[in-house]
């Protein structure tokens, strides 16, 4: 199952709200999670079956979709939040991840 | 405190091998699947392989298959990749993953370890 993401960057303020996009080239129903990973550091879940907050996440962070489109979105922007995301289908192997999205500041 | 702790990377030539091993502490070693993840130098992530708790269930990315493989020793908190034939583009930090399945019904990659970096140049 290939993954793609959109933008594969973007540069935004601090308290911009933010959308990342990830597509499967098949559907997936909602098995699919983001992950986000800062210079230096292993990457980290963030959200998982589509739209399940992991324990400890902040709350600005969110997911939603199903099937082949999804959608993890930054609600108000943190300095914190400057970094790579990834999503990744768990529907089957071999397990696979999209390109990344980086968010930069603007 | 969970605590995943690779070692064995290093330098190796096209065509050698190389045997990853990940100390894990914190958890109920036994009853987690464990997968390796690596990523190369300023790419992404890609998965490459996973081994269910009791060895049962084993699944190898297709760019990996037939050269490397994946086994752990419940008894001693361990996981381990073994990689023969290795090529440059082997070339990653290799991280050793908790492979989380929620009550839900749903799985992700949960505590990831630092990495070890693997390089094979002549």
């Amino acid at each position: 199952i290939q993954m793609t993401q959109s933008p594969s960057s973007l540069s935004a303020s601090v308290g911009d709200r933010v959308t990342i996009t990830c597509r499967a080239s098949q559907i997936i129903n909602s098995y699919l999670n983001w992950y986000q990973q800062k210079p230096g550091e292993a990457p980290k879940v963030l959200i998982y079956g589509a739209s399940r907050l992991r324990s400890g996440v902040s709350s600005r962070f969110s997911g939603s979709g199903s099937m082949t489109d999804f959608t993890l979105t930054i609600s108000s922007l943190q300095p914190e939040d400057f970094a790579t995301y990834y999503c990744q289908q768990s529907y089957g192997t071999p397990l696979s991840f999209g390109p990344g999205t980086k968010v930069e500041i603007k | 405190e969970v605590q995943l702790v690779e070692s064995g990377g290093g330098l190796v030539k096209p065509g050698g091998s190389l045997r990853l091993s990940c100390a894990a502490s914190g958890f109920n070693f036994s009853t987690y699947s464990m997968s390796w993840v690596r990523q190369a130098p300023g790419k992404g992530l890609e998965w490459v392989s996973s081994i269910s708790g009791n060895s049962n269930f084993i699944h190898y990315a297709d760019s990996v298959k037939g050269r490397f493989s994946i086994s752990r020793d419940n008894a001693k908190n361990s996981l381990y990749l073994y990689m023969d034939s290795l090529r440059v583009d082997d070339t990653a930090l290799y991280y050793c993953v908790n492979y989380h399945y929620d009550t839900s019904g749903y799985s992700f990659f949960d505590y990831w370890g630092q990495g070890t970096l693997v390089t094979v140049s002549s």
